[in-house]
Parts: structure tokens; C-alpha cells; sequence
């Protein structure tokens, strides 16, 4: 059983490009978390989401910065117009949302994004 | 609202020798507690979690975690550090309300020297 799925590893982009990081789930689950890890600090949540459905956004900037788990396909964490701030390790977690071990969380390799 | 603190962001020991890292943690209702591991460049691993079943926690690696609720801590202990060991590790708790949110400490650098 492959485990929570991130690509691409490493992403670069320059100020005021777009950035999509993409999460494929394990196989089962359907719930996915995004945390966002800034250098030398621990993860922050930024949003849950279930299929087709976002249930939890809290953590989420305000601006520039948008989630969706679609009924089909990976989950995509999307940020626009990057600056150099939102330079980090973006995680991604799944869970099986049901059953024994129901909010245990997996959590994929990271996607680390650098704005130059 | 739900929180825990590491104490000591940097901790080094000799390998062979008792790794201890603290946390405490604060919570308004009876709360689930983990420890992640993260290697370099990697992804959050699950060492143990405590969900109120038992205070002694035995993880992988030989990591284990006693649940102290007069102290409100979690401390992760292995009896003897092996150079593998080294790595950022994390204590956390999760936040049942509309999510299943985990809310991490700031970390601990574990070193081990030869």
C-alpha cells in the first residue's frame, strides 16, 4: 500500500508566479490535511478537506492561497503570485476518516518551495 | 484551546546514553498526544501516540512516552541513543471540532555524538 503521495519534491518559482503542489492520498482515505513548515519551526495546520468538500480553512492565509480535493484526482494546494515569504515545506497528511484509526494522520514527503 | 511546549529546541547525547526530550502540553479536556519523528529532508513519521488507554506509551525504535496528567507532560524517552536517532522530533496534540487538526511543538534537534 503506497503511502501519501507529494509532488513535485521541490518546486522553484520567482516572485509573483503560481505555485500548485499536488497530494495523492493513501489508498482509502478521504480526508487529506495541508501543514505548512517554515524554516526551523514546527508544522502549522492551514486546511482539511474531504472529497469535493473543505471543511476546516482556519489556517489558511487570506489571500493568494486556495485548496481543493477534487472527487477525482490529487489534491492541490495552489498559491498565486508567490512572494519570497511563502518559502517552505508544505506536508501533506491523509486519514482514513473512518473506523479504527479514523483521525490518524499518514503524512506524505513534502513539497519545498522556493521563491527566488 | 489546546497547546504543547517542547522544552529545548537542541538536545545532544553520547550514543549509548538515555535520550530524554520534554514536552507539556495544555488542554481543557482529556487530550490525544503524539510524537512524530522527522529525518532530514523527510516526512513526518509516527513514533507513538497516547489516547488515554494507557500511560505508558511504547513506540517503534525502542521510544517510549509516559502520559503524566498531574504534570501535564509527555516526555519521550529511549534508554539508549543510537547514532540513527538523530533527527527533529516533534510533539503534538490533536484538536477534535470541525477537523481533526493537529497542532505540532516547535521541535527538538536531537544530535548524537560518537
Amino acid at each position: 500500500n503506497a503511502g501519501v503521495m507529494q509532488n513535485p519534491r521541490h518546486l522553484v518559482r520567482r516572485r509573483g508566479q503560481e505555485a500548485r503542489l499536488r497530494c495523492s492520498p493513501m489508498k482509502g482515505h478521504s480526508h487529506v490535511y495541508w501543514y505548512r513548515q517554515l524554516p526551523e519551526e514546527g508544522l502549522k495546520f492551514m486546511v482539511y478537506l474531504q472529497k469535493e468538500n473543505i471543511i476546516d480553512e482556519s489556517g489558511m492565509p487570506k489571500e493568494r492561497f486556495s485548496a481543493e480535493f477534487p472527487k477525482e484526482g490529487p489534491s492541490i494546494l495552489r498559491i498565486q503570485q508567490v512572494v519570497r515569504g511563502d518559502s517552505a515545506a508544505y506536508f501533506c497528511a491523509s486519514s482514513p476518516g473512518q473506523g479504527q484509526g479514523a483521525d490518524e494522520q499518514y503524512f506524505g514527503p513534502g513539497t519545498r518551495l522556493t521563491v527566488t | 484551546a489546546q497547546s504543547v511546549t517542547q522544552l529545548g529546541s537542541h538536545v545532544s547525547v553520547s550514543e549509548g546514553a538515555l535520550v530524554l526530550l520534554r514536552c507539556n502540553y495544555s488542554s481543557s479536556v482529556p487530550p490525544y498526544l503524539f510524537w512524530y519523528v522527522q529525518y532530514p529532508n523527510q516526512g513526518l513519521q509516527l513514533l507513538l501516540k497516547y489516547t488515554s488507554a494507557a500511560t505508558l506509551v511504547k513506540g517503534i525504535n525502542g521510544f517510549e512516552a509516559e502520559f503524566k496528567k498531574s504534570e501535564t507532560s509527555f516526555h519521550l524517552t529511549k534508554p539508549s541513543a543510537h547514532m540513527s536517532d538523530a533527527a527533529e522530533y516533534f510533539c503534538a496534540v490533536i484538536v477534535y471540532s470541525s477537523a481533526s487538526k493537529i497542532i505540532f511543538g516547535s521541535g527538538t534537534r536531537l544530535s548524537i555524538r560518537p
